[in-house]
């Protein structure tokens, strides 16, 4: 069975600096997607970045990017130019080819300072 | 506004009760999921339909049961409940039934507490 490790529970950042949040997952699959979502204090959960395992370029959308190593199974969010809105708990999400299912991890929450 | 509709928002209930949540998938969507996040167990998919039937099972408890309606709505119903059901129950929707690299789009889910 697949599983996604967040190992940091917490993180903070000072406003306008970079952060980024760690994610490692555990497969056997070559094909897969993999997804970072935001949860805000809303309890909405936001699709922020996706990434398909057979392309090797880095997946960006504006002030956040992924660091994709498929041989090591990791993918790390990094946000730059932090805002006071991307406070929030973010989950990393594994999704087989093919299949329905998204397999989260337990969450980082991340708080940005003033 | 995601699109897709969830009522309650919020439920309180007894142990034992029976109760049943709503889902009105996004427009044009016709797959809808169903997870349960919890504080102990994180958020766990349940359960899957596309256009009407079944088509993924996951932890779903078998007092947990749900459907998908003609017009695509869903519904979870959830009954002999217990103290651990209390979560937050979201659902999702996609237009494609899977082979896809769209993440989902969620509601905002319905916190159901059993007292």
């Amino acid at each position: 069975a697949q599983t996604v490790t967040q190992s940091q529970p917490e993180m903070s950042v000072q406003e306008a600096e970079t952060v980024t949040l760690s994610c490692t997952y555990d497969t056997s699959e070559s094909d897969y997607y993999l997804f970072w979502y935001k949860q805000p204090p809303s309890r909405q959960m936001i699709l922020v970045i996706r990434q398909e395992a057979y392309k090797q370029q880095n997946a960006t959308e504006n002030r956040f990017s992924v660091n994709f190593q498929k041989a090591a199974k990791s993918f790390s969010l990094k946000i730059s130019d932090s805002q006071l809105g991307d406070a929030a708990m973010y989950f990393c999400a594994y999704r087989n080819f093919g299949n329905e299912k998204l397999t989260f991890g337990t969450g980082t929450r991340l708080t940005i300072i003033p | 506004d995601s699109g897709v509709t969830q009522t309650p928002k919020h439920l309180i209930t007894a142990t034992g009760q029976r109760v049943t949540l709503r889902c009105s998938p996004r427009s044009g969507d016709l797959s809808v999921y169903w997870y349960q996040q919890s504080l102990d167990q994180g958020l766990q998919f349940l359960i899957q339909y596309y256009n009407g039937e079944e088509r993924a099972k996951g932890n779903i408890l078998e007092r947990f049961s749900a459907q998908q309606f003609p017009d695509l709505h869903s519904e979870l119903n959830l009954s002999s409940l217990e103290l651990g059901d209390s979560a937050l129950y979201f659902c999702a929707s996609s237009v494609e039934e899977t082979w896809t690299a769209n993440g989902y789009t969620f509601g905002s889910g319905t916190r159901l507490t059993v007292v």
